[in-house]
């Protein structure tokens, strides 16, 4: 079956620096995507990785490797609006997204 | 630009009553749409993924004959809610993408909050 794993909840303080793990297992590999969803709305686009290595947008960071079947989302610099849940999607071989259940990040100050 | 919208934000409806949600692709022609629902602390459930002048691909466990996908153009596709019960209430998101199987991003719409008393 097809699986994708992260941690339910995770704890930060603001300003400090939180990595948030996902693993896959999925049938065939094109892409995995980290989105970020405030409660109430609906998922906003984060970044989208391939290849593997490191992807950098500003205080966000995404990492895959596809060896391992595994990615991280690194947020730096945290701020109380990042609170919020960051869900890791896998495309599959038929294009269609797997999604993890989320973690919900909580920022203290 | 790619931006996707969904109306109504939020629809109350009485136990038994149909509800119709559009979703729009405002800047880019969506060649295939998919329906979510999300229930309170859980992730996004695919429904549904529809292709424009094709019948949907409806998921494991969701019935075809209640929940109605018509994607009739390729800006527009709607989801209609029929004979609505109170287990229904969820917030019923839809995404779409640009190009065809090979593209990768999914916009996501707002969202329509749906509760039925």
């Amino acid at each position: 079956g097809q699986n994708i794993d992260q941690p339910t909840e995770m704890t930060a303080t603001e300003g400090a620096i939180v990595q948030i793990n996902c693993t896959y297992q999925t049938s065939g590999f094109n892409g995995l995507f980290w989105y970020q969803q405030h409660a109430g709305e609906a998922p906003t686009f984060l970044s989208y990785n391939v290849l593997d290595g490191l992807e950098e947008k500003g205080r966000f960071s995404s990492f895959l490797s596809r060896s391992k079947g595994y990615s991280y989302l690194l947020l730096k610099e945290l701020q109380m609006k990042d609170s919020a849940s960051y869900l890791c999607a896998v495309s599959d071989s038929n294009y269609q997204l797997i999604w993890g259940a989320g973690t919900k990040l909580i920022i203290k100050p | 630009g790619a931006v996707v919208s969904q109306h109504p934000s939020w629809v109350i409806c009485k136990s038994g009553t149909s509800v119709k949600i559009e979703c729009r692709s405002l800047d880019f022609q969506a060649t295939t749409m998919f329906w979510y629902r999300q229930f309170p602390k859980q992730s996004l459930m695919l429904m549904a993924t529809s292709n424009e002048g094709s019948k949907a691909t409806y998921e494991q466990g969701v019935e075809k004959d209640k929940f109605l996908i018509n994607h009739a153009s390729l800006t527009l596709s709607t989801l209609t809610v029929t004979s609505a019960h109170p287990e229904d209430s969820s917030f019923y998101i839809c995404s779409a993408k640009e190009g065809g199987l090979g593209s990768s991003e999914q916009y996501f719409g707002p969202g329509t909050r749906l509760t039925v008393t």
